[in-house]
């Protein structure tokens, strides 16, 4: 069964930063492009990046980009974002997503931005 | 990368059919047969019902189709039933991903 587990998700000031982690099982991992996607308060969703299978490319919504930076270890099956000079307008709950296709999707971890 | 265009909400009665539309432009829907829907219900994580345009994943209901003509793609749902309430989502390919602003869709 395919498992996407995100965590890291807090409260932060403006300003601050933050690394989202997403921890999967249930499929080769190595094999699949991975998704950040994210959903404000409310609102719909909102791509933010990807990362091909093995790290060498990334893409990134020109919202965060510059600021945030989407990596990968394919030894420890995870997905990460790190995510720098955090704006309230980032406050969302941020999922991890599987393949080209998007076709399997975490929970969720929720972050916040507010002083 | 502008979100693709989707209707704020459609209603349907259980048994009727309705369509949501998704409308992109030339660099994204109209170029790539690469468009996906997902639903969404309240408090959930969103769920791939359809990819590459007209594709279903095993598991997902056939009354679920996709079509796409030109800059516009169109998820139509057949037999409406109580549990197909949920908001939804079109996603094409465009370099990298976009998505429509989402459709609530209400069974009367």
């Amino acid at each position: 069964e395919v498992q996407l587990v995100e965590s890291g998700g807090v409260v932060v000031q403006p300003g601050g930063s933050l690394r989202l982690s997403c921890a999967a099982s249930g499929f080769t991992f190595d094999d699949y492009t991975m998704h950040w996607v994210r959903q404000a308060p409310g609102k719909g969703l909102e791509w933010v990046s990807l990362i091909s299978w093995d790290g060498g490319s990334t893409y990134y919504a020109d919202s965060v980009k510059g600021r945030f930076t989407i990596s990968r270890d394919n030894s420890k099956n995870s997905l990460y974002l790190q995510m720098n000079s955090l704006r309230t307008e980032d406050t969302a709950l941020y999922y991890c997503a599987k393949g080209y296709d998007l076709d399997y999707w975490g929970q969720g971890t929720l972050v916040t931005v507010s002083s | 990368q502008s979100a693709l265009t989707q209707p704020a909400s459609v209603s349907g009665s259980p048994g009727q059919s309705i369509t949501i539309s998704c409308t992109g432009t030339s660099s994204d829907v109209g170029s790539y047969n690469l468009v996906s829907w997902y639903q969404q219900h309240p408090g959930k994580a969103p769920k791939l019902m359809i990819y590459e345009v007209s594709k279903r994943p095993s598991g997902v209901s056939n009354r679920f189709s996709g079509s796409k003509s030109g800059n516009t793609a169109s998820l139509t749902i057949s037999g409406l039933q109580a549990e197909d309430e949920a908001d939804y989502y079109c996603c094409s390919y465009a370099g990298s991903r976009v998505f429509g602003g989402g459709t609530k869709l209400t069974v009367l």
